[in-house]
C-alpha cells in the first residue's frame, strides 16, 4: 500500500494563478481531510470529507475548493493564488469503520510558495 | 477562536526523565481526541488516542489522560528518549460534526542526551 500520497512535493506560483494539489489514498478510507500547516498555527482545517461526494467546510476554508468524486482522490484547488496561502499542505485519511473515528494517515505534505 | 490550545511552544527534558505535554480544548461536542508526532519535512504520524468514555490510555512509554469537567488532556512519555524530539500536536474530533478534527499548535519538544 503505497498510503497517502500528494503531488506536486513542491510549487511555485505567481498571484492570481490557480492550480490543483491531487491527493490520493488506496486504503479505502471514507474520510479525507486538507490542513494547511503554517508556524505558530499548527494544523489548521481546510476542507474535509465523509464519501465521495461529500465535503464540507473545515476552519480556513476561503480561496480553497475540494470535489470527491472517488473514494480515493481528494484534489484541492486554488482558484486565485495569494501570498497568504503561502503554506504546507497535508492530505489526510482515516476509516469510519463501524461508525467510529480513527486515526487519520497524512501524506508527506506540499510546500507552496505564491510570489 | 482556538478550539484546541497547546500553550506551550516547547518543552526540553533530560533522556530518562518523563516529558508532559498540555492540551486544553473548548469544544465540550468533542468526544475523541488523539495525539500526533511530526518530525521536520515529514506528514504527523499518529501516537495515541483517547475516547470521552476513558480517562486514560497507556501504549508503552505514552499514556494520555482526560479530565473531561476540566476539558484538558496530557500525553505522558515515559522515559524520554533523544528520537522523541519532535513536535506534538493534539486534535479532537466530534461525530456529531461529521468528524471534523481540529489540531492544536503544538508543542516542540526537545529531549537532551
Amino acid at each position: 500500500n503505497a498510503g497517502v500520497t500528494q503531488t506536486p512535493k513542491f510549487q511555485v506560483l505567481k498571484t492570481g494563478q490557480s492550480m490543483t494539489l491531487q491527493c490520493a489514498q488506496d486504503m479505502n478510507h471514507e474520510y479525507m481531510s486538507w490542513y494547511r500547516q503554517d508556524p505558530g498555527m499548527g494544523l489548521r482545517l481546510i476542507h474535509y470529507s465523509v464519501g465521495a461526494g461529500i465535503t464540507d467546510q473545515g476552519e480556513v476554508p476561503n480561496g480553497y475548493n475540494v470535489s470527491r468524486s472517488t473514494t480515493e482522490d481528494f484534489p484541492l484547488r486554488l482558484l486565485s493564488a495569494a501570498p497568504s496561502q503561502t503554506s504546507v499542505y497535508f492530505c489526510a485519511s482515516s476509516s469510519l469503520k463501524a461508525g467510529g473515528f480513527h486515526e487519520q494517515y497524512f501524506g508527506p505534505g506540499t510546500r507552496l510558495t505564491v510570489t | 477562536d482556538q478550539q484546541v490550545k497547546q500553550n506551550s511552544p516547547s518543552l526540553s527534558v533530560q533522556e530518562g526523565r518523563i516529558s508532559i505535554l498540555n492540551c486544553d480544548y473548548t469544544n465540550s461536542m468533542f468526544d475523541y481526541f488523539l495525539w500526533y508526532k511530526k518530525y521536520p519535512a515529514e506528514g504527523p504520524t499518529f501516537l495515541i488516542s483517547i475516547s470521552s468514555i476513558k480517562d486514560k490510555n497507556e501504549d508503552g512509554r505514552f499514556t494520555v489522560f482526560l479530565n473531561k469537567s476540566a476539558k484538558h488532556l496530557s500525553l505522558h512519555i515515559v522515559p524520554s528518549q533523544p528520537g522523541d524530539s519532535a513536535v506534538y500536536f493534539c486534535a479532537a474530533s466530534a461525530r456529531t460534526g461529521g468528524f471534523k478534527t481540529i489540531f492544536g499548535a503544538g508543542t516542540r519538544l526537545f529531549v537532551k542526551a
